[in-house]
């Protein structure tokens, strides 16, 4: 069963770069992309961005400035970099696995598992 | 942009009775649709995907249906662990997105 385990530093001062990384343990990185999702305090969820196997990316348009995603195959990580934060980047951050399959001839995506979650708070 | 809109924000049920959470979405998305559950302090969990196939775990009394514009989350006798935040999401494939209904909160009545 694959589980993620994420970890990274929580309190930044404004226009730092938020770093996390999200391990996988008891699946192969082939065949998925792994994904950064965040959560501000009370509010519902925004989608980062997500990286497969071989390092291509996909970037949430409202961040893709800011947003680096990378994959290190050898230690099964990857990892969130968010230049230049403010307190609005302040959330939970979640790691996740995206799947994509065709059911009943409709290609599907959905992300399972997830991490349990690293909150960051930007503040001065 | 495919946006996804959930009703009610709140719902109020009683234990044991049936609970019915709506999301619709601006376009079709024909059934690429899955919905999550989110208790207070943890991570979203899976229950759906597809629009009505569960995951693996997840208990027969939710159900999804829906495909094109509408869909609906069905649980049949709720139990007090189902107390949550229900969220849909839809990934578009061009440009790569991944959406979420904004979420309902279920409440015990």
């Amino acid at each position: 069963q694959v589980q993620l385990q994420q970890w990274g530093a929580g309190l930044l001062k404004p226009s730092e770069t938020l770093s996390l990384t999200c391990a996988v343990y008891g699946g192969s990185f082939s065949g998925y992309y792994w994904n950064w999702i965040r959560q501000p305090p009370g509010k519902g969820l925004e989608w980062i961005g997500e990286i497969n196997h071989s390092g291509s990316t996909n970037y949430n348009p409202s961040l893709k400035s800011r947003i680096t995603i990378l994959l290190d195959t050898s230690k099964n990580q990857f990892s969130l970099k968010l230049s230049s934060v403010t307190a609005a980047d302040t959330a939970v951050y979640y790691c996740a696995r995206g799947i994509k399959t065709a059911i009943r001839g409709v290609i599907t995506n959905w992300l399972e598992p997830w991490g349990q979650g690293t909150p960051v708070t930007v503040s001065s | 942009e495919i946006v996804m809109t959930q009703s009610p924000a709140t719902l109020s049920v009683s234990l044991g009775e049936r609970a019915t959470l709506s999301c619709r979405a601006s376009q079709s998305v024909s059934s690429s649709l899955a919905w999550y559950q989110q208790k207070p302090g943890q991570a979203p969990r899976l229950l759906i995907y597809g629009a009505s196939t569960r995951a693996t775990g997840i208990p027969a009394r939710f159900s999804g249906s829906g495909s094109g514009t509408e869909f609906t989350l069905t649980i049949s006798s709720l139990q007090s662990e189902d107390f949550a935040v229900y969220y849909c999401q839809h990934y578009n494939h061009w440009p790569p997105l991944y959406t979420f209904g904004q979420g309902t909160k279920l409440e015990i009545k």
